[in-house]
């Protein structure tokens, strides 16, 4: 089955910085990857999502990257602000019949 | 268009019993994914179901069970409670499956087993 692996599992950067959290996954044959940001006490939600016959994707402050030989795809937030932080978790199809597997998630905290 | 909505919000169940938690989808979604999310495992694939019928299947024992019915709506089962079984069970819809698509989730169901 698939194997999602994220990093780093906490983030702390000074509000106005950047923030870049990075995935791997391990089925290549994974064609949708999907980032869901969940702050304290409420639901996930997408925030951004990417399929594999883009390398790029931007949504005003966030964009994703996606490199499909490395098997690695990267979340990185611009000007960040404080109700960015949250728990981010990243996604990719499980082999199969394995739904969708997450990442673990990184806790971002942004300093003020 | 209402959200994706659980129920019960809490329940606190004693080892040994059994559990049925509910999933209304969004109007017009077809698809059903159930997950566990916890502390150390975060979240964890149990099940998608797609007109009545289960698609995929996680890496739980068979105390885990689901079902779907004809106006889409979800129900998930535990039976013989663990300790290890208090988690947010979340579930999320979607128009189709959650595999290419955006997933919707709920608010969650809090199950704590003491």
């Amino acid at each position: 089955g698939e194997n999602v692996e994220q990093h780093p599992s906490t983030l702390s950067v000074q509000e106005g910085d950047s923030a870049v959290i990075k995935c791997t996954y391990s089925d290549s044959a994974s064609n949708y990857f999907p980032w869901y940001k969940q702050e304290l006490g409420k639901r996930p939600q997408l925030i951004i999502d990417i399929r594999s016959n883009v390398g790029e994707k931007k949504d005003q402050r966030i964009a994703v990257t996606l490199n499909k030989t490395a098997k690695h795809f990267s979340l990185h937030i611009t000007e960040t602000q404080p109700e960015d932080s949250a728990v981010y978790f990243c996604a990719a199809p499980g082999g199969g019949a394995d739904g969708l597997t997450f990442g673990k998630g990184t806790h971002l905290i942004i300093q003020p | 268009k209402a959200g994706v909505t659980q129920t019960p919000r809490y329940l606190i169940k004693t080892r040994g019993q059994q559990v049925t938690l509910s999933c209304s989808p969004i109007s017009g979604h077809r698809s059903v994914s159930w997950y566990q999310q916890t502390p150390g495992q975060g979240l964890q694939f149990l099940f998608e179901y797609f007109s009545e019928t289960q698609r995929n299947k996680g890496n739980f024992p068979g105390r885990f069970s689901g079902r779907q019915f004809s106006n889409s709506r979800s129900e998930m089962n535990v039976s013989t409670l663990e300790l290890g079984d208090s988690a947010l069970y979340l579930c999320a819809s979607s128009l189709i499956d959650s595999l290419n698509t955006e997933a919707f989730f709920g608010q969650g169901t809090r199950l704590t087993v003491v």
